[in-house]
């Protein structure tokens, strides 16, 4: 079974600096989609960034960038130039292709951003 | 706004009961998902509808059944609920059965079983 594991339960950040969360996910498909999904105080989900297994180049919008590191089965985001709005839970999420689409979540980190 | 719309916001009820969740997704998407936010088993798949037809079944019990009708619209029913039914439950849809479709969330129902 797929999992997915996010390891740092609490981040923090200061305002327009850096910061990066880590994801590990565990699979023997080679067809996959990656998720960063952010969850603010009003406890909206919504879509960050996605990844797909078989592109090399890694995903960016805007702020947001992650790392896809395929071998290491590891899917970080960055992100850049932190904001207040920034502040809120990330999960990343697992999705195998075909047609089976349910999503796999990690545990989350919660993201603070210090002014 | 996700374009996905959920209804109600909040159910208050008590052990016992039955309750009907609504969710109507984005315009144009065929598939709809619902999920199980709670502290205890984080967010949990529990079944996805494909314009019409059930398509994936997660660790959703068998007291909860769901449907998707002709409108697309699609509703989680939960029966004989217990304390630990208790949770945020949402809907999301996206527009297509395969690819690397994103699933955009509604703002969730949060129940509370007294």
């Amino acid at each position: 079974a797929q999992t997915v594991t996010q390891s740092q339960p609490e981040m923090s950040v200061q305002e327009a600096e850096t910061v990066t969360l880590s994801c590990t996910y565990d699979t023997s498909e080679s067809d996959y989609y990656l998720f960063w999904y952010k969850q603010p105080p009003s406890r909206q989900m919504i879509l960050v960034i996605r990844q797909e297994a078989y592109k090399q180049q890694n995903a960016t919008e805007n702020r947001f960038s992650v790392n896809f590191q395929k071998a290491a089965k590891s899917f970080s985001l960055k992100i850049s130039d932190s904001q207040l709005g920034d502040a809120a839970m990330y999960f990343c999420a697992y999705r195998r292709g075909g047609a089976t689409n349910k999503l796999i979540f990690g545990t989350g980190t919660l993201l603070a951003v210090q002014p | 706004d996700s374009g996905v719309t959920q209804t109600p916001k909040h159910l208050i009820t008590a052990t016992g009961q039955r309750v009907t969740l609504r969710c109507s997704p984005r315009s144009g998407d065929l598939s709809v998902y619902w999920y199980q936010q709670s502290l205890d088993q984080g967010l949990q798949f529990l079944i996805q509808y494909y314009n019409g037809e059930e398509r994936a079944k997660g660790n959703i019990l068998e007291r909860f059944s769901a449907q998707q009708f002709p409108d697309l619209h699609s509703e989680l029913n939960l029966s004989s609920l217990e304390l630990g039914d208790s949770a945020l439950y949402f809907c999301a849809s996206s527009v297509g059965n395969v690819g690397g479709f994103g699933q955009f969330f509604g703002p969730g129902t949060r129940l509370t079983v007294l």
